[in-house]
């Protein structure tokens, strides 16, 4: 399948501070992302999405900005909970190929109370 | 909330048995994903159908494994013979265009002793 890399594999934030998870995509045709959430023992929970017409998507506590340029997501989450501890994956979806999800390795995050 | 169900949560069998995975989308879903966790990795898509048709099968090891979607509702995915390395997360996914909408069930953890 084709590579969605992510940048670090771990990341350790104070409770209260803001949380940037970055995702690097490999195919430029990719015209969706998703970013899920993934808690120990459970499947991926969607987080927020953006398609590649926009360069940025707000949710509730969470931003998700796209660099078509560079090929890069990230994922910012305002104000890290103790909740927010999980892992973090980025999927690419190239419509012109069916749909087909991709994801990274994800990215660890774990919130310091 | 509508959600994707998968059993059994967890499954343990003996290398060279016969193993399977049931999944029942959201109902009118009609984009089903299965796809394989290791763990420590991102999910790697195995098989995507739209309604009972396969759409990528690509990856998916198709001198042991199966997956089928007779009325384009649920499905199943079987393991024959199961092999050490088939222990993983199996997750099933399903959207409603297939290009929104991506959901995930909890999974089926799978040991193969």
């Amino acid at each position: 399948g084709e590579s969605v890399g992510l940048h670090l594999p771990t990341l350790s934030v104070q409770e209260g501070d803001n949380s940037i998870i970055n995702c690097a995509y490999s195919n430029s045709a990719s015209d969706y992302f998703i970013w899920y959430k993934q808690e120990s023992g459970k499947g991926p929970q969607f987080i927020i999405d953006i398609r590649s017409n926009m360069d940025k998507r707000q949710g509730q506590r969470v931003t998700v900005l796209l660099n078509k340029t560079v090929k890069h997501l990230s994922l910012q989450i305002a104000a890290t909970q103790p909740g927010d501890s999980a892992v973090y994956f980025c999927a690419e979806i190239i419509t012109n190929t069916g749909n087909q999800f991709y994801f990274g390795t994800g990215t660890s995050l774990t919130v310091i109370p | 909330e509508a959600e994707v169900a998968q059993s059994p949560r967890y499954k343990i069998t003996e290398k060279s048995q016969a193993v399977a995975f049931w999944c029942d989308p959201i109902s009118g879903h009609a984009t089903l994903y299965w796809y394989r966790q290791i763990l420590g990795q991102g999910p790697e898509l195995l098989v995507q159908f739209q309604d009972e048709s396969v759409v990528d099968d690509s990856q998916l090891p198709k001198d042991r494994f199966s997956a089928e979607r007779l009325k384009g509702v649920d499905s199943t995915l079987k393991i024959q013979p199961a092999e050490l390395g088939d222990s993983a997360m199996y997750l099933c996914a399903s959207s409603l265009t297939g290009t929104s909408g991506y959901t995930f069930g909890s999974g089926t953890r799978l040991t193969v002793v």
